[in-house]
């Protein structure tokens, strides 16, 4: 057990819905990362925020958003879903990136597989 | 740029075999972190091993050594007398401070299926 918490497990939705995927990290941890995991694309980096600010951001959609609220759980939302979309979704959470420190192994949660149909 | 490359997609061996994946990495930064995770078939992510750039002392825990060359930009990982459990795919990953975030780039994975 990695000690990061993701939910839904599971969760299938229609084109046009708007989903929340939600992450707790591991104690202490302040980084949280998103990943998406699609057949074609592999792993693919989408933001990642410390300590409730955005700290850098990938390949993410613009109608995919997330934020990191105060007690440092994470939620990515996304919206106006298309068939493309479905993928497992995986948030990881690091002790931190003070910039130019050591951030600290990134341990992943169990993902969120969204299947949108 | 950052990169990391697994060229070997599949590998399918015998129980007992030994097995080695190859992965290769690209970074202009001189100071970063190499990782393995393991995707077993229930889909989670599972940590193995952190390396980083200034310690290229090889290592060994139980039936799994990597191999750590950076004049080759190598980091490569072998399990020995391999079991049907280490079956699973196997990500290689790079981490540096490019743009501060440490983010990991991921390599495209090795799938390894291990045959009883």
């Amino acid at each position: 057990d990695s000690g990061v918490t993701q939910t839904p497990k599971h969760l299938i939705t229609a084109t046009g819905q708007r989903v929340t995927l939600r992450c707790s990290p591991r104690s202490g941890d302040l980084s949280v990362y998103w990943y998406q995991q699609s057949l074609d694309q592999g792993l693919q980096f989408l933001i990642q925020y410390y300590n409730g600010e955005e700290r850098a951001k990938g390949n993410i959609l613009e109608r995919f958003s997330a934020q990191q609220f105060p007690d440092l759980h994470s939620e990515l939302n996304l919206s106006s879903l298309e068939l493309g979309d479905s993928a497992l979704y995986f948030c990881a959470s690091s002790v931190g990136t003070g910039l130019g420190t050591n951030p600290g192994t990134l341990h992943f949660g169990n993902g969120t597989r969204l299947t949108v149909t | 740029a950052q990169k990391v490359t697994q060229a070997q997609t599949e590998i399918s061996v015998v129980e007992k075999e030994d097995v080695t994946l190859d992965c290769v990495y690209e970074t202009r930064d001189t100071t970063y972190y190499l990782f393995w995770y393991k995707q077993p078939p229930s889909g989670e992510l599972v940590f193995l091993i952190r390396r980083n750039s200034f310690d290229e002392q090889n290592e060994i825990s139980g039936r799994y050594s990597w191999n750590f060359q950076k004049s080759t930009s190598s980091f490569n990982f072998t399990i020995t007398a391999s079991q049907v459990v280490d079956s699973a795919v196997y990500f290689c990953a790079l981490s540096d401070s490019m743009d501060s975030s440490y983010k990991l780039i991921f390599g495209s994975g090795t799938r390894l299926l291990v045959r009883p």
